[in-house]
């Protein structure tokens, strides 16, 4: 079946360096992306989304780039701090409105 | 704070008890979603409700599990007959969504149940 995935299950970074988390998804009809923080305990935190009409939206510190003809998605953290610190998902509704979430990335920042 | 709350946060219940989860989004979130999630993976879609009707159930919700949304604001989830397998943590998410497309879906801090 068609899935959402991620190239790097761990990432680790140096505080202050940029980030890069990498997406793969698979469903053509996927036309609304989401990145979401999980800190450890908690439940996943709404960071920043992108619509397939889109290649790039920037927030605070993040952007994301969509790529729709390889289908792939990344998350960019520019200034990376120690509290960036978690596992990162990305998700996609697959044409529908249900949020279909890959594996997750863990981000580690060192001080 | 996303304004998605559950309860209770952690669940400890002998295998074969029933327990009952509740999740209260805002009062704009017309859609509201149920995932279950284990150590290492991400969220696993269980059901979604638009409103009081719930639209879609995941094959990973077996007939030990119903939800229900009655008046199409706070949501119930119950696992009838636990067994150990059912141990995760049970997340709830509202959105406000309006129309054909979606928008942010917002997590509440999830149920962690383990059943011994």
């Amino acid at each position: 079946g068609e899935s959402v995935g991620l190239h790097l299950p761990t990432l680790s970074v140096q505080e202050g360096d940029n980030s890069i988390i990498n997406c793969a998804y698979s469903n053509s009809a996927s036309d609304y992306f989401i990145w979401y923080k999980q800190e450890s305990g908690k439940g996943p935190q709404f960071i920043i989304d992108i619509r397939s009409n889109m290649d790039k939206r920037q927030g605070q510190r993040v952007t994301v780039l969509l790529n729709k003809t390889v289908k792939h998605l990344s998350l960019q953290i520019a200034a990376t701090q120690p509290g960036d610190s978690a596992v990162y998902f990305c998700a996609e509704n697959g044409g529908s409105y249900i949020p279909t979430f890959g594996r997750g990335t863990s981000l580690i920042v060192h001080p | 704070d996303t304004g998605v709350s559950q309860d209770p946060r952690h669940k400890i219940t002998k295998r074969g008890q029933n327990v009952t989860f509740r999740c209260d989004p805002i009062s704009e979130h017309n859609r509201l979603y149920w995932y279950r999630q284990t150590l290492g993976q991400g969220p696993e879609f269980l059901t979604y409700f638009q409103n009081e009707a719930q639209l879609e159930k995941s094959r990973l919700l077996s007939d030990r599990f119903s939800a229900e949304r009655p008046k199409g604001s706070f949501s119930t989830l119950e696992i009838q007959r636990t067994e150990q397998g059912d141990s995760a943590m049970y997340l709830c998410a509202g959105e406000s969504g309006t129309g054909e497309g979606n928008t942010e879906a917002f997590f509440g801090q999830g149920t962690r149940l383990t059943v011994v």
